[in-house]
C-alpha cells in the first residue's frame, strides 16, 4: 500500500529565511508524488509533482521539492519564505496499481507559520 | 490549471434533511471524481471514488446509503448527504482527474456543511 508521512505538525520560520516541509513516502513501484497547499476554508491548490526525471522539481509560488530515492523523501523547500506562505501543506502519493489506481493518499498535513 | 467548482460553498440545514453538493470540472473532462471529508485541523479522508457512468466505489466505513454519489456526466458529480445529522457537519471537498496516469487531481474550493 502507498503512504506518505509528514513528521512535523507545524513549522515556524521567519520571513526571508529558507523553509523546508518534510515528507517521506512508502510505495510499491514507482512513486508519483505531489505537494498541495490549503488556505483556511479553501480547497487544495496544486504546487508541484514528481513523476520522473530530475530529482529537483520546481513548482508554483517559488516552491521546489527534492526527490530522494535512497531516503524515500520528497521535502518541500523555498529559498525565502513569505508571510503569505503561511498555510497548511499536504504531501500526497498517487497509487498507480490495481484496484486503487488513481487514488491519492495524503499525509497528515504540516502547518507552516511564517512570521514577519 | 484546470478549474473545479463546488456549490454551495456553505450550507446550513436541519437535522433529518438531505443536502446535495455539486462538483463541476469547468474546463476539462473528469473521468474520475473523488469526494473527501476533512475534519478541523486534520487531513483529507477519502470517502469515495466515482467514475463517469458507473457506481461509486466507497471507502471502508463510509455508508453508501447515507452519502449518495452520482457521476452522470464527465463534468458533474454530486454528493447527497441523506438524513443529515450534526455529526455529518464537516468540510467536504471534491477533486477531479482526467485519468491520465501522471495527472494531478484538481480540487474544488470545498463545501462547509453545518447540520443543526
Amino acid at each position: 500500500a502507498q503512504s506518505v508521512a509528514q513528521p512535523e505538525d507545524q513549522v515556524n520560520v521567519a520571513e526571508g529565511n529558507p523553509l523546508t516541509v518534510k515528507c517521506t513516502y512508502s510505495v510499491s513501484g514507482n512513486p508519483y508524488l505531489f505537494w498541495y497547499v490549503q488556505y483556511p476554508n479553501r480547497g487544495l491548490q496544486f504546487l508541484l509533482k514528481y513523476i520522473t526525471g530530475d530529482n529537483l522539481v520546481k513548482g508554483s509560488y517559488g516552491f521546489e521539492a527534492e526527490f530522494n530515492k535512497s531516503q524515500t523523501s520528497f521535502h518541500l523547500k523555498k529559498p525565502s519564505a513569505l508571510v503569505s506562505d503561511s498555510a497548511l501543506y499536504f504531501c500526497a502519493v498517487r497509487d498507480v496499481e490495481g484496484d486503487n489506481f488513481n487514488k491519492f493518499y495524503f499525509g497528515s498535513g504540516t502547518k507552516l507559520n511564517v512570521k514577519p | 490549471g484546470a478549474v473545479v467548482s463546488q456549490h454551495p460553498s456553505r450550507v446550513i440545514c436541519k437535522s433529518g434533511t438531505s443536502v446535495k453538493i455539486e462538483c463541476r470540472s469547468l474546463d476539462f473532462q473528469a473521468t474520475t471524481m473523488f469526494w473527501y471529508r476533512q475534519f478541523p485541523k486534520q487531513s483529507l479522508m477519502l470517502m469515495a471514488t466515482s467514475n463517469e457512468g458507473s457506481k461509486a466505489t466507497y471507502e471502508q466505513g463510509v455508508e453508501k446509503d447515507k452519502f449518495l454519489i452520482n457521476h452522470a456526466s464527465l463534468t458533474l458529480s454530486t454528493l447527497t448527504v441523506t438524513s443529515a445529522h450534526p455529526e455529518d457537519s464537516s468540510f467536504y471537498i471534491c477533486s477531479a482527474s482526467s485519468g491520465f496516469t501522471y495527472n494531478e487531481q484538481f480540487f474544488g474550493p470545498g463545501t462547509r456543511l453545518t447540520v443543526l
